[in-house]
């Protein structure tokens, strides 16, 4: 497609309960991100995917997260057992390389 | 703790005035800057970037000013109009890929 598409583009769960976010990059963008923001806070850097190196995971905020991107492309973000602290908007974003990010719309979760 | 600051939550400008963003960064070791616009529901846009190499960088209407010593990086947008109105987010890159945002400041321009 032509931008970064993110689904759902939101969701509402309740807590304990597992959600999966998805991002479609753009095509060819070797890198991967996906950030969060929380209320009143900046965006949050949670994991990076370039090409088939290792992800760099070092943002996740506990071991309920995790992500993979599968074929070097669409990329899951999977939170377990969620809690309401998980509630954000789940941005995620491409880059050809090392340069700037192009960021979808976001999933906005809300953990009730 | 925050590496990339912006202090000011929100701002407004009457159209046609100029707007002033600023951000302060903490890491002297950060070289390249970006700032990023983010409308409601949207995804952050990328706006303009600089390197630590300038103190300048001007793209029409916006102006991004890069004083080192001070680790400050202003946005300048002259004259603003009312489809300026958004939450701006400066952006420093951090090591190869990473880049550190601020919180946002939220512009408003008044028609």
């Amino acid at each position: 497609g032509a931008g970064v598409s993110q689904s759902p583009s939101n969701k509402v769960t309740e807590k304990g309960k597992d959600v999966e976010l998805r991002c479609d990059p753009i095509s060819g963008h070797t890198a991967l991100y996906w950030y969060r923001q929380s209320l009143g806070q900046g965006l949050e850097f949670l994991i990076y995917f370039q090409g088939n190196s290792a992800p760099d995971k070092s943002g996740l905020p506990s071991d309920r997260f995790s992500a993979e991107r599968t074929g070097g492309s669409v990329s899951t973000l999977t939170i377990q057992r969620t809690q309401q602290e998980d509630s954000a908007v789940y941005l995620c974003a491409s880059s050809p390389g090392t340069g700037g990010y192009t960021f979808g719309s976001g999933t906005r979760l809300t953990v009730v | 703790d925050q590496q990339v600051k912006q202090n000011s939550p929100s701002l407004s400008v009457q159209e046609g005035r100029i707007s002033i963003l600023n951000c302060d960064y903490t890491n002297s070791m950060f070289d390249y800057f970006l700032w990023y616009k983010k409308y409601p529901a949207e995804g952050p846009t990328f706006l303009i970037s600089i390197s630590s190499i300038k103190d300048k960088n001007e793209d029409g209407r916006f102006t991004v000013f890069l004083n080192k010593s001070a680790k400050h990086l202003s946005l300048h947008i002259v004259p603003s109009q009312p489809g300026d109105s958004a939450v701006y987010f400066c952006a420093a890159k951090e090591g190869t890929y990473k880049y550190i945002f601020g919180t946002g400041t939220r512009l408003k321009v008044l028609a």
